[in-house]
C-alpha cells in the first residue's frame, strides 16, 4: 500500500499549456514534499519542494500548491515545454528527513 | 564532481546467482540509500545508512544485504537473485542535516537487472 498515492499515471499535454500532477498521503507526520523529474535513462533529480508552513512554492514555471488539511499537494507546469516530457514523481518524508517515501509517477509527454 | 556513480549500468543474473551493486559518491555525503524502481510502484527504499558502520532496512530489504565500510562507497549485495528482483536499481546520496532551503537526494543514473 503506497502511502503517498500519485495521479494520473500518465499525462499528455499540448505545448504552452497547463500540466497538473496531484498526490495525496495519509501520515499527518510528513513534513517535507519535495517532487523529483526524471528522464529516461537518468536518475531523478529535485525539481521543487515544500514545507507544510506555506501554501504554495513557485519556482520559475514550476508551482506547488499545498493543502494540509485535505493532506494533498500538487505539481503544476505552466506553458509547458516538450523540454518537460519527463517522469515525476512526487514525495514526503517525515522530520525534514533523507528517508523519502515516493508517489507511483507520471509520465509526462508534451506535444509540439 | 563525479557524483554518484554506479556500476555496472546494466546486467543479466540466472536465478540463484548472487551479485553487487557498486554505488560510490564524491560529495562526502553522511546519508547513502538504495531504491528499486519499477512501472506503476514508484521508488521504493531498499537499505539506508546514515554513516560508515551504520546501516538499517528500508520497505523492502529482503533478498538484499548492504555494507557502509566507507564514507563513499555503499554497494548492495543480492544473495541469490530472483526474478523478482528485476528492476532499475538507484543508489541516492545527501548530506544528514536537511538545511531550511535543501534536502536535495542526488541519484546515481541507476543499474538495470535482468534475473531470468
Amino acid at each position: 500500500q503506497q502511502q503517498v498515492k500519485q495521479s494520473p499515471q500518465s499525462l499528455i499535454v499540448q505545448k504552452g499549456g497547463i500540466s497538473i500532477i496531484n498526490c495525496a498521503y495519509e501520515n499527518t507526520a510528513f513534513d517535507y514534499f519535495p517532487w523529483y523529474q526524471q528522464f529516461p535513462g537518468k536518475g531523478p533529480a529535485l525539481l521543487i519542494a515544500i514545507r507544510p508552513d506555506v501554501s504554495e512554492k513557485k519556482e520559475g514555471r514550476f508551482t506547488i500548491s499545498f493543502n494540509k488539511s485535505a493532506k494533498q499537494f500538487s505539481l503544476h507546469i505552466m506553458d509547458s515545454q516538450p523540454g518537460d516530457s519527463a517522469t515525476y514523481f512526487c514525495a514526503a518524508s517525515i522530520d525534514y528527513g533523507n528517508k523519502l517515501v515516493f508517489g507511483a509517477g507520471t509520465i509526462l509527454r508534451v506535444k509540439s | 564532481n563525479a557524483g554518484v556513480t554506479q556500476t555496472p549500468k546494466f546486467q543479466v543474473l540466472k536465478t540463484g546467482q548472487s551479485m553487487t551493486l557498486q554505488c560510490a559518491q564524491d560529495m562526502n555525503h553522511e546519508y547513502m540509500s538504495w531504491y528499486r524502481q519499477d512501472p506503476g510502484m514508484g521508488l521504493r527504499l531498499i537499505h539506508y545508512s546514515v554513516g560508515a558502520g551504520i546501516t538499517d532496512q528500508g520497505e523492502v530489504p529482503n533478498g538484499y544485504n548492504v555494507s557502509r565500510s566507507t564514507t563513499e562507497d555503499f554497494p548492495l549485495r543480492l544473495l541469490s537473485a530472483a526474478p523478482s528482483q528485476t528492476s532499475v536499481y538507484f543508489c541516492a546520496s545527501s548530506y544528514l542535516e536537511i538545511l531550511p532551503n535543501t534536502g536535495e537526494l542526488f541519484f546515481g543514473e541507476g543499474s538495470r537487472l535482468t534475473v531470468l
